[in-house]
């Protein structure tokens, strides 16, 4: 078991312009989490997925954020039309049950210029 | 008023002191309360979990939950300088919606 892994490490990108970021999770653990941290702030969560489905999204989440698990395993977050706002540490953890102990991937960091 | 707060610090403590962290959190239903260390540029690592009032117990490391109070604390004991790092506390108030405190710096002096 080599824990959650993320990837790109980091992604620097021009405004205006869309992202992707891939969180592969601990694999036997259902549940998978984002989250953004900016500095000297804690996590934020973004969205989480069991399995599959995604059953929850922060009302802070806007319509430029998408996020999928197409099979349960890996997940995807996608960022369009990038602002100078969104950089910061984009973080996937995952749990084995529902208010459980989380793991977290080394995180994506997104600069935007 | 935010979920999870915690002191900012910075807390220095000498080496081979106790450190302690404190985290207050706002939702009376919370159900589960963890504790993650965090270095400069990396990602949170957890360090411990508590379900139940009382006291957890691992290694160097104590949890501490009163529900009543509304608090939860981490005690270092032997503090070392390689536990010099921020610490965050994260509630969860059931459902899959976990909250972070903002974290408190911990520098430990040699």
């Amino acid at each position: 078991d080599t824990g959650v892994s993320q990837d790109p490490r980091h992604k620097i990108t021009k405004r205006g312009q869309n992202v992707t970021f891939r969180c592969d999770p601990i694999s036997e653990h259902n549940r998978l989490y984002w989250y953004r941290q900016t500095l000297g702030q804690g996590p934020e969560f973004l969205t989480y997925f069991q399995n599959e489905a995604q059953l929850e999204k922060s009302r802070l989440l806007s319509d430029r954020f998408s996020a999928e698990r197409p099979k349960g395993s890996f997940s995807t977050l996608e960022i369009q039309r990038t602002e100078q706002g969104d950089s910061a540490m984009y973080l996937c953890a995952s749990s084995p049950f529902e208010s459980g102990e989380q793991f977290f991937g080394p995180g994506t960091r997104l600069t935007v210029l | 008023q935010k979920e999870v707060e915690q002191n900012s610090g910075p807390l220095s403590v000498p080496e081979g002191a106790i450190a302690s962290l404190n985290c207050t959190y706002s939702d009376r239903g919370s159900q589960s309360f963890f504790w993650y260390r965090q270095y400069s540029g990396k990602s949170p690592e957890l360090i411990m979990s508590i379900y139940s009032n009382g006291d957890k117990e691992d290694g160097r490391f104590t949890a501490q939950l009163n529900k009543a109070s509304q608090y939860v604390s981490l005690l270092i004991r032997d503090s070392q300088p390689s536990d010099s790092a921020t610490y965050l506390c994260a509630v969860n108030k059931g459902g899959n919606q976990f909250y972070f405190g903002t974290g408190t710096s911990l520098t430990v002096i040699p």
